[in-house]
């Protein structure tokens, strides 16, 4: 099992330019979610989804777009990138009706100039 | 607004001592407790868990201990190891419910 995986690894983009960050997870879990990491702010929830079809909002959804068409995957859309979008990106997985434990993967660090 | 306040940000402690994170929250329909470890560079990985139901949990050199009356839970890690440097995070979240609330995060240091 490869586990959860996000690509890419780092990315720079400019004010205005959207892009599409990429999450995958080969563990057959229902729950998906983003969140993004800033120092002293831990980590923060943008979306979630609770299974194919079904997505709902986090606590900082403004400026990001998602969409769930296949239990696997769970891209994470950037409409008009911002400078205050610049952050650590960490997708994470879980097996609903499990121990509740999430897995992360390996976080995508975007810069916004 | 942080539904779960950690403390202290960071903290130093020498090979083999004690080291002690702090929790506390204020909602009291919080019903499962984790605790994130992440390395530089690498996503968070859960460290170990507790419920309400008891106060206190040991999984090797890791224990939490848990204050229901105080809404207050806090992570020891004893005979600290410079392979435990990294970064905690306390989490919560409520019944059914896969959402986590983290905490700020304290990035621990252990001098060899």
């Amino acid at each position: 099992n490869a586990g959860v995986t996000q690509t890419p690894k780092f990315q720079v983009l400019k004010t205005g330019q959207s892009m599409t960050l990429q999450c995958a997870q080969d563990m057959n879990h229902e729950y998906m979610s983003w969140y993004r990491q800033d120092p002293g702010m831990g980590l923060r929830l943008i979306h979630y989804s609770v299974g194919a079809g079904i997505t709902d909002q986090g606590e900082v959804p403004n400026g990001y777009n998602v969409s769930r068409s296949t239990t696997e995957d769970f891209p994470l859309r950037l409409l008009s990138a911002a400078p205050s979008q610049t952050s650590v990106y960490f997708c994470a997985s879980s097996y609903r009706g499990g121990t509740g434990e999430q897995y992360f993967g390996p976080g995508t660090r975007l810069t916004v100039t | 607004q942080q539904q779960v306040k950690q403390s202290p940000q960071s903290l130093i402690v020498q090979k083999g001592g004690i080291s002690i994170i702090n929790c506390a929250y204020e909602n009291t329909a919080f019903d499962y407790f984790p605790w994130y470890q992440q390395f530089p560079g690498k996503g968070p990985a859960l460290l170990i868990a507790i419920r309400p139901d008891v106060s206190e949990k040991k999984e090797g050199r890791f224990t939490i201990s848990f204050n229901k009356s105080a809404k207050q839970f806090s992570l020891h890690i004893m005979d600290s190891q410079p392979g435990d440097s990294a970064t905690y995070f306390c989490a919560a979240s409520l019944p059914g419910d896969y959402k986590l609330s983290f905490g700020a995060g304290t990035t621990v240091t252990v001098r060899a």
